[in-house]
Order: C-alpha cells, then structure tokens, then sequence
C-alpha cells in the first residue's frame, strides 16, 4: 500500500501571499488531520476531515482552512503569510472510525518558509 | 495551552544502555497515549501506544509505562542502538481523532 503523499515537499512565498498544500491519504482511509511543526512547540493540531466534513479544528487563526474531497484528498490554504507560519505542515490520515482509536500515519511533510 | 509536556529537549546515552524518555499531560480527558519517532525529512511513524486502562505495554525492546495518577508517562528503550537517534513525540488523544503532542525529544545514541 502505498503511503500518505503531501505535495510540494518544499515552498517559498512571501508574506501576505496565499498557499495550498496537497495531502493524499493512504487508500481506503476516510480521515485526513493536519497539524503544524515548528522548533519547540512540537505538533501542533490544525483540523481533520471525515467524509469531506471538518470534525474537528484545533486553536488557529481563520486564515488557515481546508477542505477534502469525495476521494478523501484534502487540501489546506493558508492565507495572508506571516513570517510565523513558517513550519512543517504535517498531514496524517487514519481510516476515521469513532468506535476505537485508529493509528494516524503521517506522510513527509511540507516544509513552508515564509519570507 | 500545551497539554503534552515532554521537559527534556534531549538525552544522550550509550548504546546498549537504556534510554528513558518522560512525558507529563495535563488533560484527564486524555485515554490514549502513544509514541511516535520521527527521523529528519520524515513524517514521524507510530512506535507504541497504551490505553488508559493499562499501566504497561511492551513491544520488543520498548515499554511504555502510564502512571494515571501523576498524569505521567514513560518510554523505555532496551538496549538502545545507534538506528533509535531520532526526535521522540508523546501524544495523547481524548477524542478518536486528535492527538495532542509534546515538543519531540531529541535522543542520541552514540557508539
């Protein structure tokens, strides 16, 4: 089974420019979560997605949104950059079910510089 | 508000010794407690976890420990090799779909 794939691996912009990040789960997982490394703070939770709905937001400014889509690729968009958003954006997917924990496996990250 | 503590940025230790690595949590929410190990230019990758019903997991040469009342876990390494240097993360997830993570542990183990 191939693994979660995040793409670009890398991106420069500037401040006040706008991204997106491309995240495609492993097949058959329905659950896409993202979260936000940067030196010190660890990971930091975004959001998640089931089934093209966001179950869950973590305590970010609304500049940062997402959405998924019927395969269950998702998409984040940060908007307006600060120098602040520089970090490792992180995308994890899980098969989604609420009945038990299901094991997040992470892909490679993309890598944001903001300059 | 960080929920997840791990206090120590890093531990250095010997190969073939053991490598303990802490993590304190805040939430009583918390049920499931996992680690996860992460190399540069990787995504980190799940190691162990325990339920909050258990006070011990093992799986070859690491065991987590949960002591509930301190709000305290412990990942121990036995014995440690050169392969394990690698930032170390503690989550915990009171929901089915959020993990909460400490600031990582960077482990070095030297020859």
């Amino acid at each position: 089974k191939a693994g979660v794939t995040q793409t670009p691996r890398y991106l420069i912009k500037t401040r006040g420019q706008q991204v997106t990040l491309s995240c495609s789960p492993i097949s058959g997982h329905r659950s896409v979560s993202w979260y936000q490394q940067t030196p010190g703070q660890g990971l930091q939770f975004l959001f998640e997605y089931f089934s093209e709905t966001q179950r869950n937001k973590g305590n970010f400014p609304g500049r940062f949104s997402g959405r998924q889509f019927s395969n269950s690729r998702s998409e984040m968009n940060v908007s307006t950059l600060e120098l602040g958003d520089s970090a490792l954006y992180l995308c994890a997917s899980s098969l989604g079910g609420l009945a038990s924990y299901n094991e997040q496996f992470f892909g490679p990250g993309t890598r944001l510089t903001v300059l | 508000d960080q929920q997840v503590k791990q206090n120590s940025p890093s531990l250095s230790v010997q190969e073939g010794r053991i490598s303990i690595l802490n993590c304190d949590y805040t939430n009583s929410m918390f049920d499931y407690f996992l680690w996860y190990k992460k190399y540069p230019a990787e995504g980190p990758t799940f190691l162990i976890s325990i339920s909050s019903i258990k006070d011990k997991n093992e799986d070859g040469r690491f065991t987590v420990f949960l002591n509930k009342s301190a709000k305290h876990l412990s990942l121990h390494i036995v014995p440690s090799q050169p392969g394990d240097s690698a930032v170390y993360f503690c989550a915990a997830s009171a929901s089915r779909y959020k993990l909460s993570f400490g600031a990582g542990t960077t482990v070095t183990v030297r020859a």
